[in-house]
């Protein structure tokens, strides 16, 4: 069975600050992906990347970056420089590769409260 | 280009009720997914559609159903609501045979069940 864990249930930091968002996964399949998305008050989960299995190459976006090791089974986010504007839940996901390459049903982790103070 | 839309955007229901659900997925996009997300807690897995057939289910009683059309459009029916059904539902559309494809959610529908 596929798990993800999020063990940072709440973080706080002030404007400016670098802040890491950690995530650890569980899976028995070889190929997957794992993704990181944003959750607003208003409710709408906002895709922020996708990582295949087969690609541990970190990726930088802006103020964003994602740390991926296979070794660790870990896919941490940082955020640079926070701004009041990334505060959210943010939450990791996980899901199987089907044969045709297609994502299947994710499984997500409960998701880390993140407050930016000004 | 159309994110995935759904409706109602929020709505109260009586305990025994029966409620319908829409979504309307991201343009070129043909595969929908339902999640029911509880307060604090991250969205859990209904059910997949693709080709108007359901293709994955998770871990939810019969009570809960769905249906794709020919648009590629879904509901989600949720019959004799219990209390603990109170939830945010999000639906989730991606691509069949995508590279790697990418899942985007819709803002969900706010259900309370009084």
């Amino acid at each position: 069975a596929q798990k993800v864990t999020q063990a940072q249930t709440e973080i706080s930091v002030v404007e400016k600050e670098d802040v890491t968002l950690d995530c650890v996964y569980e899976t028995r399949d070889t190929t997957y992906y794992l993704f990181w998305y944003k959750q607003p008050p208003s409710g709408e989960l906002v895709f922020l990347i996708r990582r295949n299995s087969f690609d541990e190459q970190n990726e930088i976006s802006g103020r964003y970056s994602w740390n991926f090791q296979k070794s660790t089974s870990s896919f941490n986010f940082t955020i640079t420089a926070s701004q009041v504007v990334d505060s959210a839940v943010y939450f990791c996901a996980l899901s199987e590769e089907a044969s045709s390459g297609s994502a299947r049903q994710l499984t997500f982790g409960s998701g880390t409260q993140l407050t930016v103070l000004p | 280009d159309a994110g995935v839309t759904q409706s109602p955007t929020h709505l109260i229901k009586t305990r025994g009720q029966q409620v319908t659900l829409r979504c309307s997925p991201k343009s070129g996009h043909d595969t929908v997914s339902w999640y029911q997300q509880a307060l604090g807690q991250g969205p859990q897995f209904i059910f997949q559609y693709y080709e108007e057939e359901e293709r994955q289910r998770g871990n939810f009683p019969d009570r809960f159903s769905g249906h794709q059309f020919p648009n590629y459009s879904s509901e989600l029916n949720v019959n004799a609501l219990l209390l603990g059904d109170s939830a945010l539902y999000l639906c989730a559309s991606s691509l069949e045979g995508g590279s790697g494809n990418t899942i985007y959610f819709g803002e969900g529908s706010w259900l309370t069940v009084v």
